[in-house]
């Protein structure tokens, strides 16, 4: 069974269309998050997200919101996609109390 | 200043090498220290982690941390083709923050 699982693995778009990438854990964290990783393998947080209180990274564009339906899922959507914002966003959870990050398999973006 | 940094390679060394990764950090309140493997369109896993300063071990992998010098190290000995991956340090007071990941390659 896989613990943190994103949908789709592959995405390809034109600018400025709107688009959602969904992220499912089943390992019982409370907190997940969201992040960002360019082509020089940087991976630069964007969210965390918890059932009490959602972090945004300041240097995220507005056209990024999580939502947030449940305590096992947290969906990224994007507005108005530009080219910068090819890239591969990986979501990952961890427990209030825990010291390590799931991360899941990625989601490739690319923004033609 | 980034609150952590590590050198991003490329390192290329013969199958069996000793191979040192490091990452420095400017954070004093940095508590946990954490080391990611990510193979090649894969996510990040955790390998290991330490609290505080000290050595951990685990099997070919040793996670060493000096908080007085703000510098953390992984050695793997005994390297193998299998462990070539990019390599990412992490460390976390109350936020996640990553190093910019080192890719090794293992040589047969």
């Amino acid at each position: 069974d896989t613990a943190v699982s994103q949908t789709p693995k592959y995405l390809v778009t034109q600018m400025g269309n709107d688009k959602s990438i969904k992220c499912e854990q089943n390992l019982g964290h409370d907190t997940m998050y969201w992040y960002k990783q360019d082509s020089k393998k940087f991976l630069k947080i964007m969210f965390s997200y918890n059932n009490k209180e959602l972090i945004i990274n300041e240097t995220v564009p507005n056209r990024f919101s999580p939502k947030s339906p449940d305590k096992a899922h947290l969906n990224l959507h994007i507005n108005s996609l530009e080219l910068g914002d090819s890239a591969v966003y990986f979501c990952a959870s961890t427990s209030g109390g825990g010291i390590g990050q799931f991360f899941g398999p990625g989601t490739r973006l690319t923004v033609l | 200043q980034k609150e952590v940094e590590q050198d991003p390679g490329p390192l290329s060394v013969p199958e069996g090498a000793i191979v040192s990764l490091n990452c420095t950090y400017s954070n004093s309140a940095f508590q946990y220290f954490m080391w990611y493997r990510q193979y090649s369109r894969k996510g990040p896993e955790l390998l290991m982690y330490t609290y505080s300063s000290g050595n951990k071990e685990d099997g070919r992998f040793t996670a060493q941390v000096d908080k007085s010098s703000k510098y953390i190290s992984l050695f793997i000995r005994d390297s193998q083709p299998s462990d070539s991956a990019t390599y990412l340090c992490a460390m976390t007071g109350n936020q996640f923050y990553f190093g910019t990941g080192t890719s090794l390659t293992v040589i047969p």
